[in-house]
């Protein structure tokens, strides 16, 4: 079975500053992908963004990019030029890529609570 | 284009009562799937829909069951609660190809 680990139950960061957020997984699978969702008190889960295990470039969404180090199971978040409004519950997740009923589940990490100080 | 809807936003129960909680996917998917988010965790798969049918189940008793009908809305029912049910339930929709999973709001469901 997948696990997802997120070692850092809290972070915080100066507005405008960058942090990044750690999350490792464990998986015998080749092909997977990898997923960050923003949780606000909203409470509804956001994509924030995706990575494609089979794709050696790091994903980019704006100011919002990983370092996924397949070999070491490690995929991190930076958030660069942080606002406030990227407060929130950040969760690591883990879905396989292979067809079939089973597979398509999300596997979540416990989330870390990051914190933007004005 | 509404998004995933959930009903109600919170629901208050006793122990040993049952309950029904309901999700409509977005506009053009035919999958859900339910989660259980404790309180301070990541939330935990329960199960997924798909042609009416449960597709995967993840490791939940079967308190837990569902339902999806053919507009591809959804239910999750539980029963003969406990405490330890109380959770936010979030509900997510995709189509059945791997694909993103869009989730709804959650419903807040706290036993007492």
């Amino acid at each position: 079975a997948q696990t997802v680990t997120q070692s850092q139950p809290e972070m915080s960061v100066q507005e405008a500053e960058t942090v990044t957020l750690s999350c490792t997984y464990d998986t015998s699978e080749s092909d997977y992908y990898l997923f960050w969702y923003k949780q606000p008190p909203s409470r509804q889960m956001i994509l924030v963004i995706r990575q494609e295990a089979y794709k050696q470039q790091n994903a980019t969404e704006n100011r919002f990019s990983v370092n996924f180090q397949k070999a070491a199971k490690s995929f991190s978040l930076k958030i660069s030029d942080s606002q406030l409004g990227d407060a929130a519950m950040y969760f690591c997740a883990y879905r396989s890529a292979y067809s079939g009923g089973s597979n398509y589940k999300l596997t979540f990490g416990k989330g870390t609570l990051l914190t933007v100080n004005p | 284009d509404a998004g995933v809807t959930q009903s109600p936003t919170h629901l208050i129960k006793t122990r040993g009562q049952q309950v029904t909680l309901r999700c409509s996917p977005k506009s053009g998917h035919d999958t859900v799937s339910w989660y259980q988010q404790a309180l301070g965790q990541g939330p935990q798969f329960i199960f997924q829909y798909y042609e009416e049918e449960e597709r995967q189940r993840g490791n939940f008793p079967d308190r837990f069951s569902g339902h999806q009908y053919p507009n591809y809305s959804s239910e999750l029912n539980v029963n003969a609660l406990l405490l330890g049910d109380s959770a936010l339930y979030l509900c997510a929709s995709s189509f059945f190809s791997p694909s993103r999973q869009y989730f709804g709001a959650g419903t807040r469901l706290s036993v007492l």
